[in-house]
Order: structure tokens, then sequence, then C-alpha cells
């Protein structure tokens, strides 16, 4: 079972750069996270999904964007990289709500701004 | 808004030792959810269990366990004659009853398990 794949596992990028953060996952679940994990602190959510179509902020969603077009899928967009995004990523899904059942999160991605 | 506390930002101790990772939450919601979570250094996120408010019973499995007070707010993981491979940095984290918008996180407590 591939869970939640993330990619790429790691990157550079320069100031003013863009990107997108792939996640996808293969359990058919409605739910879907973005965090950020910055040096000695816990996750902070960027954005999430209830279901296709449907996306909504977190915490911290300044300098990103999410789209949900298909169950699947969950991509993260930086439009203009900057040193403040530098951080790892993680992705999570789960069925339904956690209050409900477990998130499963993908490995990471780690993105260094310079 | 929730907050979830975790005040050890390292802990260091010799394998077989006990060790107790503390835990203090704040919500104002009467349900709500809490959670620990692993990560090693390979870096993935691990779960380990998931506790609604409704129910302070303390649980064990093998050689963790978990004690949740509401009283004092907390839910607190203890790690039973500690072995190298628990090394890792222990996130615990709350979700109130019908959030959507995913888990609120400590800042983690990274457990050394010397040996």
């Amino acid at each position: 079972n591939a869970g939640v794949t993330q990619t790429p596992k790691f990157r550079i990028l320069k100031i003013g750069q863009s990107m997108t953060l792939q996640c996808t996952q293969d359990m058919n679940h409605n739910y879907m996270y973005w965090y950020r994990q910055d040096p000695g602190m816990g996750l902070k959510l960027i954005y999430y999904s209830v279901g296709a179509g449907i996306t909504d902020k977190g915490e911290v969603p300044n300098g990103y964007n999410v789209s949900r077009s298909t169950t699947e899928d969950f991509p993260l967009r930086l439009e203009l990289a900057a040193p403040s995004q530098t951080s790892v990523y993680f992705c999570a899904s789960s069925f339904t709500t956690v209050t409900n059942t477990e998130a499963f999160f993908g490995q990471g991605t780690r993105l260094t701004v310079v | 808004a929730q907050k979830v506390t975790q005040a050890q930002t390292e802990i260091s101790v010799v394998e077989k030792e006990d060790v107790t990772l503390d835990c203090v939450y704040e919500t104002r919601d009467t349900t709500y959810y809490l959670f620990w979570y692993k990560q090693p250094p390979s870096g993935e996120l691990v779960f380990l269990i998931r506790r609604n408010s409704f129910d302070e019973q303390n649980e064990i499995s093998g050689r963790y366990s978990w004690n949740f007070q509401k009283s004092t707010s907390s839910f607190n993981f203890t790690i039973t004659a500690s072995q190298v491979v628990d090394s890792a940095v222990y996130f615990c984290a709350l979700i109130p009853r019908g959030g959507a918008d995913g888990l609120t996180f400590g800042k983690g407590t990274h457990l050394i398990i010397q040996p």
C-alpha cells in the first residue's frame, strides 16, 4: 500500500521562484491536509480539504495556494518563494475528520529557499 | 482556539529507564480528541494513540502507557524500560469534536535514549 505519497523529497529554491509540492493518496480519503514543520516546532496547518473541489485555509496559509480537483491529489503551490518558507512540508489524509479516524502522513518534503 | 504545550524540549535517559513525556492542553470544547505521534530520525510521523475526552481510562500498549487526566488537562505518555529505538521526537496533538481543520500540535519533545 502506497498510502500518502509526497514528491519531491528535497528541493532547493531560489527566492522568487515558484514550485508545486505534490501529494497523492490511494486510500480514497476525503480529508487532506498540508502542514509545515519548522525546526524545533510542531506542525502548523497551511490548508486543508474535506473533499474534491473544497479547500480552506489553516493557521498559516499566506504565500501558498492549493487545489483539490480529484479525491486523490492535493498539490500545494508556492508562487514566490521566500526564505521564511524554508521548512519541512507534510501532507496528510484521513477518511473523515480525525475525530473519528487516524490521519496518515506522507514522508515529508524538505524545502530550502535561498 | 486550542493550544498544546509540551514543556520538555529534550529528554535524555539511559536505556532501560522509564521516561514520561508531558502534554498539557487548552480547549474550550467539551468534546475533543487527543493524539500522540512519533517522529523517528527518518522523519515520518507515526500514529501512536487517539483518545476522546470522555474516556479517562489509562491505556497500555506494550511498553507504552498513557495517562489522561481531564482535571489537569494533561495527557502524559510513559515509556517503560526504554530502548534506543524509542529515540525520536514525540508530538502531542488535539482536535475538537467536529473539527475539520486538522490537528493542533505541540512543539514536540526530543527523546534521546542512550545505550
